[in-house]
């Protein structure tokens, strides 16, 4: 059974803080995501990785960083958290080869409150 | 630049009942669409999607959607609602290896 995992289905942390959310895939998918999820706007892609140590930004990666050292973890970091940032962050990848139109497996989400 | 739009933040159907989940989109070129379904608690997973072999797709769970290019649609149908269907709904077009979503609809079957 595919799967994506992410380290923590829950996590609260402080104004500042610096926070690393991390994602793993068993599937050896090239590609990796990070999205974060909002009522009323959906999903909106944070950065996007094609390969180890590459990397693109999404449509809103202010305040985010990524790094993926290994082809199947891909992390996350807020540098300095804000509240803003209180949101739930969803992680996918997908294969490369085959076209745009691979199916992207997301790990069950990290619903992290920034206070 | 691709996006998608869906119509109706939340719907309310009674179980037995037709789904219908609206979705246009916008696209330059030919797109590939996606519905994926989120259940509470839980991530994304995908319904079905259109890469342009097949106008009707058919999908899991006794979904279907049918792109219709003049209408720049979409839509997402499910003949008979039943209870486990309680979700959120997402509608998306692929740029590049990358999606574009739309705001999501929520369901909720009534017994």
């Amino acid at each position: 059974d595919v799967k994506v995992t992410q380290s923590s289905r829950y996590l609260v942390k402080r104004t500042g803080e610096k926070v690393f959310l991390e994602c793993v895939q068993d599937m050896d998918h090239e590609n990796m995501f990070w999205y974060r999820q909002d009522p009323g706007l959906g999903l909106r892609l944070i950065y996007f990785s094609y390969d180890v140590k590459m990397k693109e930004k999404g449509d809103i990666p202010e305040g985010y960083s990524v790094s993926r050292e290994k082809k199947e973890r891909f992390s996350l970091i807020l540098e300095s958290a804000s509240t803003n940032q209180t949101s739930m962050y969803l992680c996918a990848s997908s294969r490369a080869s085959g076209g745009y139109y691979n199916e992207q497996f997301f790990g069950p989400g990290t619903r992290l409150t920034v206070l | 630049a691709q996006s998608v739009t869906q119509l109706g933040s939340h719907v309310s159907v009674s179980e037995g009942a037709l789904v219908l989940l609206r979705c246009n989109y916008s696209s330059s070129v030919p797109p590939y669409l996606f519905w994926y379904v989120q259940y509470p608690n839980q991530g994304l997973q995908l319904l079905l999607k259109y890469t342009s072999a097949a106008t009707l797709v058919k999908g899991i769970n006794g979904f279907e959607a049918e792109f219709k290019k003049s209408e720049t649609s979409f839509h997402l149908t499910k003949p008979s609602a039943h209870m486990s269907d309680a979700a959120e709904y997402f509608c998306a077009v692929a740029r590049d290896y990358k999606l574009s979503f739309g705001a999501g609809t929520t369901v909720t079957v009534r017994a």
